[in-house]
C-alpha cells in the first residue's frame, strides 16, 4: 500500500513553462486536493475533488487547473509557469467515510519542490 | 477571510518534558479540528482530530484540548522525545468536511 504518490519530486521551469504535477492514491479514497506550501506558511487549498468526475476551487486556484482523471489520479497543471508558482506542492486524499480511527483525516503525499526562474 | 492562526511559532523543550502547542481559530462555524505533524521534507502526518461538541480527546501521548468559548484549540504531547521535533499544524474544517484551513505552523525542537 504506497499510500499517495507525487510525481516529479523537484522540478525547475522556467516563466511562461507548462507542466502537470500527477498524483495517486491506492486507498480507494473518494476526495482528493492539491495544496501548496510556502515558507513560513500553512497549507493553502488550491483545488479539491470531492468525488469522481467533480472539481471545486480552493483558496488560491488562480494560475492552476486540475483533472480527476479517475478515482486513483488527480493532477495539476500550470499553464504558464510565474514565480510566484515556486513552492513546495502536495496532493492528499480522503475517504468520504470516517476513518478506522473515526477522524476524517486527510492523507499527504511527499510533495513536489517547484521552482520557476 | 476566516483563518487558523497560532501564538507560537518556535516552542523549545528539553528531551522528557510536556509539550503544549497552541492555536487560535475565528470561524465560530467550524465544527472539526485536526493537528498534523510535519517531518523536513516530507508531507503533513495526521496526529488527533476533534469535533466541536468534544473538550478533550486523549491519543498516544497525545491530548488535544478545545475551548470553544475563547476559540482556542491546544496540542498536549507527554514526555517529548527527539523524534517529536518538527512543524506542527492545526487545521479546521467544515462545510462537509472538504475544505481545511491551516494555521501557519509551530515548529517544536526537542534538546537533549
Amino acid at each position: 500500500n504506497a499510500g499517495v504518490t507525487q510525481t516529479p519530486k523537484f522540478q525547475v521551469l522556467k516563466t511562461g513553462q507548462s507542466m502537470t504535477l500527477q498524483c495517486a492514491q491506492d486507498m480507494n479514497h473518494n476526495s482528493m486536493y492539491w495544496y501548496r506550501q510556502d515558507p513560513g506558511m500553512g497549507l493553502r487549498l488550491i483545488y479539491y475533488s470531492a468525488s469522481e468526475g467533480t472539481t471545486d476551487k480552493g483558496e488560491v486556484p488562480n494560475g492552476y487547473n486540475v483533472s480527476r482523471l479517475n478515482k486513483r489520479e488527480f493532477s495539476l497543471r500550470l499553464e504558464s509557469a510565474a514565480p510566484s508558482q515556486t513552492s513546495v506542492y502536495f496532493c492528499a486524499s480522503r475517504n468520504r467515510d470516517r476513518g478506522a480511527g473515526g477522524a476524517y483525516e486527510q492523507y499527504f503525499g511527499p510533495g513536489t519542490r517547484l521552482t520557476v526562474t | 477571510g476566516e483563518s487558523v492562526g497560532l501564538h507560537l511559532p518556535t516552542l523549545s523543550v528539553q528531551e522528557g518534558d510536556n509539550s503544549i502547542i497552541n492555536c487560535a481559530y475565528s470561524n465560530s462555524a467550524s465544527d472539526y479540528f485536526i493537528w498534523y505533524k510535519q517531518e523536513s521534507g516530507k508531507g503533513p502526518q495526521f496526529i488527533i482530530d476533534i469535533r466541536s461538541n468534544m473538550d478533550k480527546r486523549q491519543g498516544q501521548r497525545v491530548t488535544v484540548l478545545l475551548n470553544k468559548t475563547v476559540k482556542h484549540l491546544s496540542l498536549q504531547i507527554a514526555a517529548t522525545q527527539p523524534g517529536d521535533s518538527a512543524v506542527y499544524f492545526c487545521a479546521e474544517g467544515s462545510g462537509g468536511y472538504n475544505k481545511l484551513i491551516f494555521g501557519a505552523g509551530t515548529r517544536l525542537a526537542v534538546h537533549p
